[in-house]
């Protein structure tokens, strides 16, 4: 079974400034693909950022990007200019690419405060 | 953009009692999961359904099960409720074109008292 793991529970970044959030996975497959979502104080889960392992390009999303090692089954996101806005829980996620249908399977997440 | 649709949005149970979420995916999207977020907890993955077929099962619990119908909409029934079946229920829908990336719903809110 694939697992993902986030180290760090609790991250804080001041306003304006870059923060990476760290996440490994463990996987046997080839196929998969991995994403972050973020989660708001509302508990809603927002789409930040997606990758597909068979690309060897780090995706971007304006201030978002991520550092995908694929050997190494790292992918670490980095914020740029951060805003009071970015504030939320970040899940990291793992699916597997083999079926459709196939579950999302989250690591623990990180709580990520913006200070102004 | 239109986005996943849950109903209800909040619920409050007693134990024993039955609850049935439903959920409304994305038009065109053809798959639907669910979800279970206890407090503090990342979710946990409970069944998924593709064209009307479960197509992958996680740890649900006997007590509940689901389908999804002919319109593509989905519901979650839970029968004999516990205090421990409180949690927020995500349903998330994808396109199989779409490369499947799943787009959460604002979640249920289920409370057993």
């Amino acid at each position: 079974a694939q697992t993902v793991t986030q180290s760090q529970p609790e991250m804080s970044v001041q306003e304006a400034e870059t923060v990476t959030l760290s996440c490994t996975y463990d996987t046997s497959e080839s196929d998969y693909y991995l994403f972050w979502y973020k989660q708001p104080p509302s508990r809603q889960m927002i789409l930040v950022i997606r990758q597909e392992a068979y690309k060897q390009q780090n995706a971007t999303e304006n201030r978002f990007s991520v550092n995908f090692q694929k050997a190494a089954k790292s992918f670490s996101l980095k914020i740029s200019d951060s805003q009071l806005g970015d504030a939320a829980m970040y899940f990291c996620a793992y699916r597997s690419g083999l079926a459709s249908g196939s579950r999302l399977t989250f690591g623990e997440g990180t709580q990520l405060t913006v200070n102004p | 953009a239109a986005g996943v649709i849950q109903s209800p949005r909040h619920l409050i149970k007693e134990k024993r009692e039955t609850a049935t979420l439903k959920c409304y995916p994305i038009p065109r999207h053809d798959t639907v999961y669910w979800y279970q977020q206890g407090p503090g907890q990342d979710p946990q993955f409970l069944i998924s359904f593709y064209e009307k077929m479960q197509s992958d099962k996680g740890s649900i619990p006997d007590r509940f099960s689901a389908q999804q119908f002919s319109d593509y909409h989905s519901e979650l029934n839970m029968s004999s409720l516990e205090l421990g079946d409180s949690a927020l229920y995500f349903c998330a829908s994808s396109r199989t074109s779409g490369k499947e990336t799943q787009y959460f719903g604002p979640g249920t809110r289920l409370l057993v008292l």
